[in-house]
């Protein structure tokens, strides 16, 4: 299994420009994240999804849109690339069949994001 | 809301070292607690966990126990390798339908030969 994939590795846009972050995973997992961690911070939550049609909201999803239209990919769209959305990106997956516990997230490599 | 402290880093050891960095957490109920390592150009994996109070995670030789009285999952390796070099993060889940995890800011390990 590849596990979690992330592409591009490395990006650089202009102000205004506008990208999708290609992630897929080939474990079956139902759950999907978007991350993004900043210089020195921790990881925060951009938008997660529990299944394919299904997205919400993380704790920062401003400038961001995400789809999940089947198990596999989950891409995370900038429409108007901005200087404050210079970060790197990770995707996450997992598997949860019922319950209240937290399940193992698996973490892609990580896309960074440079935006001039 | 739910936050943790982790350890301000970098933290510089020679190899062989025992390693502690510290975390704590703020929650409400009983949260689930989390190591993640990241190591160069990579991205973040599961090192151990606990899910209730007195649990001790482990994996790896590092060791941590979920202490509710003091609100810590201090990170603890006795003999320290070159390859434990990475980012350390503490993490918490406190419940929720979004499986939404609160990290800390992570601490840079370097171990030197």
């Amino acid at each position: 299994n590849a596990g979690v994939t992330q592409t591009p590795k490395f990006r650089i846009l202009k102000i205004g420009q506008s990208m999708t972050l290609q992630c897929a995973q080939d474990m079956n997992h139902n759950y999907m994240y978007w991350y993004r961690q900043d210089p020195g911070m921790g990881l925060k939550l951009i938008y997660y999804s529990v299944g394919a049609g299904i997205t919400d909201k993380g704790e920062v999803p401003n400038g961001y849109n995400v789809s999940r239209s089947t198990t596999e990919d989950f891409p995370l769209r900038l429409e108007l690339a901005a200087p404050s959305q210079t970060s790197v990106y990770f995707c996450a997956s997992s598997y949860k069949t019922g319950g209240t516990s937290m399940e193992t997230q698996y973490f892609g490599p990580g896309t960074r994001l440079l935006v001039l | 809301g739910n936050s943790v402290t982790q350890m301000e880093g970098p933290v510089t050891l020679s190899e062989e070292a025992f390693l502690t960095i510290n975390c704590t957490y703020t929650a409400t109920g009983y949260p689930s607690l989390f190591w993640y390592v990241q190591y160069p150009g990579e991205g973040l994996q599961l090192l151990l966990k606990a899910t209730k109070a007195d649990d001790k995670g482990s994996n790896k030789g590092f060791e941590a126990t979920y202490r509710k009285e003091t609100t810590s999952f201090h990170l603890e390796k006795g003999s320290v390798q070159v390859s434990d070099s990475a980012v350390y993060f503490c993490a918490l889940y406190s419940g929720g339908s979004n499986y939404k995890l609160t990290f800390g800011k992570g601490t840079l390990l370097t171990v030197n030969p």
